[in-house]
């Protein structure tokens, strides 16, 4: 069964800080694809990042780079100089590749990052 | 803006009585997916439908239907309801094809059971 685990249930930061979101994965799939959400006050689910499983290069977007490691099952996700706009909660989720057309993706707890003045 | 749109918005009822959460999904994309998010459970993947077959199921109750017209909108029939059916409910939908895509969802449904 797919499991995705945010230990962290809240981090506070300070702006201008570096913070990581941990996310860590299980799946018995060789296939298997990752996201990252974010879902601000407002409520909405925003689509970040997706990664397949054999695509273990590390992404950058701006102040935003993820993490892929397969050896450790873990998809990080850092801000770089965190500004109040990050403020939100972020998921990670896994989907497995077991069937075509089928995209059964699972969420994870969520980190709840607050970035203060 | 996702390009998914759901209503309506909000949605106050009573313990019992039944509802209906509509959702059109992105032009093209051919599957809709329902989640719950609620505080205890966090988001929950309810029901995917593609093409207007049902396609996968989560943890779906069965006081709980889904439909998807031809049109490619969907419907979530929520009936018997619960004070803890309170939650926001989301829709997605996402092209499909020899891999997996990112799902883009709607802005939510936050029903409230009183």
């Amino acid at each position: 069964a797919q499991k995705v685990t945010q230990a962290q249930t809240e981090i506070s930061v300070v702006e201008k800080e570096d913070v990581t979101l941990d996310c860590v994965y299980e799946t018995r799939d060789t296939t298997y694809y990752l996201f990252w959400y974010k879902q601000p006050p407002s409520g909405e689910l925003v689509f970040l990042i997706r990664r397949n499983s054999f695509d273990e290069q590390n992404e950058i977007s701006g102040r935003y780079s993820w993490n892929f490691q397969k050896s450790t099952s873990s998809f990080n996700f850092t801000i770089t100089a965190s500004q109040v706009v990050d403020s939100a909660v972020y998921f990670c989720a896994l989907s497995e590749s077991k069937k075509i057309n089928n995209n059964d993706m699972r969420f994870g707890a969520g980190t709840r990052l607050t970035v203060k003045p | 803006d996702s390009g998914v749109t759901q209503t309506p918005k909000h949605l106050i009822t009573a313990t019992g009585q039944r509802v209906t959460l509509r959702c059109s999904p992105r032009s093209g994309d051919l599957s809709v997916y329902w989640y719950q998010q609620s505080l205890d459970q966090g988001l929950q993947f309810l029901i995917q439908y593609y093409n207007g077959e049902e396609r996968a199921k989560g943890n779906i109750l069965e006081r709980f239907s889904a439909q998807q017209f031809p049109d490619l909108h969907s419907e979530l029939n929520l009936s018997s309801l619960e004070l803890g059916d309170s939650a926001l409910y989301f829709c997605a939908s996402s092209v499909e094809g020899d891999r997996i895509y990112e799902q883009y969802f709607g802005p939510g449904t936050r029903l409230t059971v009183t």
